[in-house]
């Protein structure tokens, strides 16, 4: 049983435009959310966070967005760049402390 | 650099063997966690240890053991080692254990032929 799925394996976007990245999860003691992005030959890195309590997050180019009535979060990306390919982590935690990670989404920026 | 170290970058070793995989966390964090990525797949959750003691387990085989020493680094022991044990072995380091970001190392890759 999956409690957090990335649905989209892969996603290309122009450079200059929107990307969105989604997350589902399906525990609702998941009370803490994170993106982490992950280039190849290297470990994931923390990208963004939201806790329970907002339904919105910014930090330049990104901004996380949370709907906890549909467990749904989503990434945005404005405007994208070529550095942001990388693949994508939805995680989500609760009091237990461990994250539990979404099969990633591979986002290709072309040029 | 994430502060996060693991131990050796690559691991090539044949079915049955036994493997000891090291990591050292960041300076001041507690928890140490382990997660295991098979290919095109996601990062799964193997077990989280806090200040020395185990916090969280997941789908960690009894053939693998973890353990978080004195000095907070900590050990993943991996035993009659089988084909579909190849993957990326990922040590991550949070301050407290919960609802915080983490630090990833860059990974262990293990080969089993």
């Amino acid at each position: 049983d999956q409690q957090v799925k990335q649905n989209s394996p892969s996603l290309s976007v122009q450079e200059g435009r929107i990307s969105i990245l989604n997350c589902d999860y399906t525990n609702s003691m998941f009370d803490y959310f994170l993106w982490y992005k992950k280039y190849p030959a290297e470990g994931p890195t923390f990208l963004i966070s939201i806790s329970s309590i907002k339904d919105k997050n910014e930090d330049g180019r990104f901004t996380v967005f949370l709907n906890k009535s549909a467990k749904h979060l989503s990434l945005h990306i404005v405007p994208s760049q070529p550095g942001d390919s990388a693949v994508y982590f939805c995680a989500a935690s609760g009091n237990a402390g461990k994250s539990t990670f979404g099969d990633g989404t591979t986002l290709t920026v072309k040029p | 650099d994430s502060g996060v170290t693991q131990t050796p970058k690559h691991l090539i070793t044949a079915t049955g063997q036994r493997v000891t995989l090291r990591c050292s966390p960041r300076s001041g964090d507690l928890s140490v966690y382990w997660y295991q990525q098979s290919l095109d797949q996601g990062l799964q959750f193997l077990i989280q240890y806090y200040n020395g003691e185990e916090r969280a387990k997941g789908n960690i085989l009894e053939r693998f053991s973890a353990q978080q020493f004195p000095d907070l680094h900590s050990e993943l022991n991996l035993s009659s080692l089988e084909l579909g044990d190849s993957a990326l072995y990922f040590c991550a380091s949070s301050a407290l254990g919960s609802n915080e970001k983490l630090f990833f190392g860059s990974g262990t890759q293990l080969s089993v032929l």
